[in-house]
C-alpha cells in the first residue's frame, strides 16, 4: 500500500494482558515513530527508530512498554500487563529520513477493560 | 524543554469567514515547524513544514507563516470540509521527535 498501515485498527483487552500493535511503514522510509494520543490530549512521543541506529526510547512511559523494528521495516509496539490508563490511540508514522516530514497511519485504538 | 502551545482550543466560523490559528513554540534550537490536519478517527495528515522566520507556504485556502516565536495558520474563505483539528509540532536539534500542541478544533458552519 501507499501509506503507513497499522493493525489492528481496534483492540479491546483485559487489564493485565499483554498486547502487540503492528506498524508497516511506507516502503523505503528509514525513520519510524510511535506516538500515543489520549482523549483530549496532544500526541505524546513514545519511541523513534532510524535505520540501524539505537532507537530513541526517551518517551516510553514505563518498562511495560517496548518496541522493536525488524529488518528496518515493520515495527511492533508491545505493552505488557496493560492498565486502564494505557487506553488511547497509538499512532505510527514514518519518514524518508532525518529531519523530514512524517506520514502517519490511521492508528490503533486500544481499550483496556 | 520543547513546548508547543496552540490557541484557540476551538474555533467556530461561518462558511467564508476568514481567521487564523496560532502556534507558539520553544524558540531555542528550532529545526522545523510542522502543521498537520486531523479528522476524527484518522491519523494526522501533513500540511506544511516551515524552517525559518519569514517563510510562508500555501495550499488551497490555507497559508502557514512563521515568525521568530510563533506560527500562524491562516484560513481564507473556509468551507465546511475544512472542519478538522489542526495540529502544530516542532522539531528541535539533538533529536528527531516531533513535539505536538494539543490542537485547534475548527468547525466551519454552512
Amino acid at each position: 500500500g501507499a501509506g503507513v498501515s497499522q493493525s489492528p485498527s481496534n483492540k479491546v483487552t483485559e487489564k493485565g494482558k499483554d498486547v502487540e500493535l503492528r506498524c508497516d511503514p511506507i516502503s523505503g522510509h528509514t525513520a519510524l515513530y510511535w506516538y500515543r494520543q489520549s482523549l483530549g490530549q496532544g500526541l505524546e512521543f513514545l519511541i523513534y527508530f532510524q535505520g540501524n541506529s539505537a532507537p530513541d526510547k526517551s518517551g516510553l512511559p514505563s518498562d511495560r512498554f517496548s518496541a522493536e523494528r525488524t529488518g528496518g521495516s515493520v515495527s511492533t509496539l508491545t505493552i505488557q500487563r496493560t492498565q486502564q490508563e494505557d487506553s488511547a490511540v497509538y499512532l505510527c508514522a514514518s519518514s524518508p529520513g532525518t529531519g523530514l516530514k512524517a506520514f502517519f497511519g490511521q492508528g490503533t485504538r486500544l481499550t483496556v477493560v | 524543554e520543547d513546548q508547543v502551545t496552540q490557541s484557540p482550543e476551538a474555533l467556530r466560523l461561518q462558511e467564508g469567514e476568514s481567521s487564523s490559528l496560532n502556534c507558539s513554540y520553544t524558540v531555542s534550537g528550532l529545526r522545523g515547524l510542522f502543521w498537520y490536519r486531523q479528522d476524527p478517527g484518522k491519523g494526522p495528515e501533513f500540511l506544511f513544514t516551515l524552517y525559518s522566520a519569514g517563510e510562508e507556504k500555501e495550499k488551497e485556502r490555507l497559508k502557514a507563516t512563521l515568525t521568530k516565536k510563533e506560527s500562524f495558520l491562516h484560513i481564507t474563505a473556509p468551507k465546511p470540509e475544512d472542519s478538522a483539528t489542526y495540529l502544530c509540532a516542532r522539531r528541535g536539534f539533538g533529536n528527531e521527535k516531533l513535539t505536538f500542541g494539543t490542537g485547534t478544533r475548527l468547525t466551519i458552519i454552512p
